[in-house]
């Protein structure tokens, strides 16, 4: 199995520029979620899905827009990328914890390094 | 605002020693679980505690609970020059959602 892959490596953009990350995982999970990680900011998760379909805000997720149209892919957009958006981003998927409250370890994928100029 | 909060933020000790790294959070959590990031690298499930547990093992991997102080801790032993990495914990909210709350991240680095 290849877990979470991610799709491109490293890009450069230019402010105004749009882009959309792909994600794909090959385990079958329900859960999926996007984050980006800054120095000193820890993993702040910008956007999430439970189910194909289905996608849910997270902390930060001005700026972004995702689509889940399939279960083993998640796709995460920025319309018109701003300086603000430089970033390392990653992907998760995971399995629903017990009884839906309680949850699971999430694997991640090897990050997108995004650069806005 | 970040829920967990890993101390110190930077730690350096020679091969063979211990380290041991710590969380706190700020509110009542279901799960706490550790994540290791190797540079360049995204991260790595280690171990998960849930809140009705004090202690939990895994190889060299001791962690902790304590939810009366709304902290947690990893005690690495032997440490080995692969440990090299940062060190995340993260959490859930109880009565909440399906999303974890990563905190900001320990370096350690071993020294060989």
């Amino acid at each position: 199995n290849a877990g979470v892959t991610q799709t491109p490596k490293f890009r450069v953009l230019k402010t105004g520029q749009s882009m959309t990350l792909l994600c794909a995982q090959d385990m079958n999970h329900e859960y999926m979620y996007w984050y980006r990680q800054d120095p000193g900011m820890g993993l702040r998760l910008i956007h999430y899905s439970v189910g194909e379909g289905t996608t849910a805000k997270g902390e930060v997720p001005d700026g972004y827009n995702v689509s889940r149209l399939k279960k083993q892919n998640f796709l995460l957009g920025l319309e018109s990328a701003a300086p603000s958006q430089t970033s390392v981003y990653f992907c998760a998927s995971s399995v629903p914890g017990i009884s839906g409250t309680t949850y699971n370890e999430q694997f991640f994928g090897p990050g997108t390094r995004l650069t806005v100029l | 605002s970040q829920q967990g909060e890993e101390d110190p933020q930077a730690l350096s000790i020679q091969e063979g020693e211990n380290a041991t790294m710590n969380c706190s959070y700020k509110t009542s959590i279901n799960n706490l679980q550790w994540y290791r990031q190797n540079s360049g690298r995204g991260l790595v499930h280690l171990i998960l505690i849930r809140s009705n547990e004090r202690e939990k093992h895994s190889g060299r991997l001791r962690v902790t609970l304590d939810t009366s102080k709304k902290s947690s801790s990893l005690l690495i032993t032997a440490s080995r020059a692969a440990d090299t990495a940062s060190y995340f914990c993260a959490t859930d909210v109880r009565f909440g959602n399906e999303k974890l709350t990563f905190g900001t991240g320990t370096r350690l680095t071993i020294i060989p």
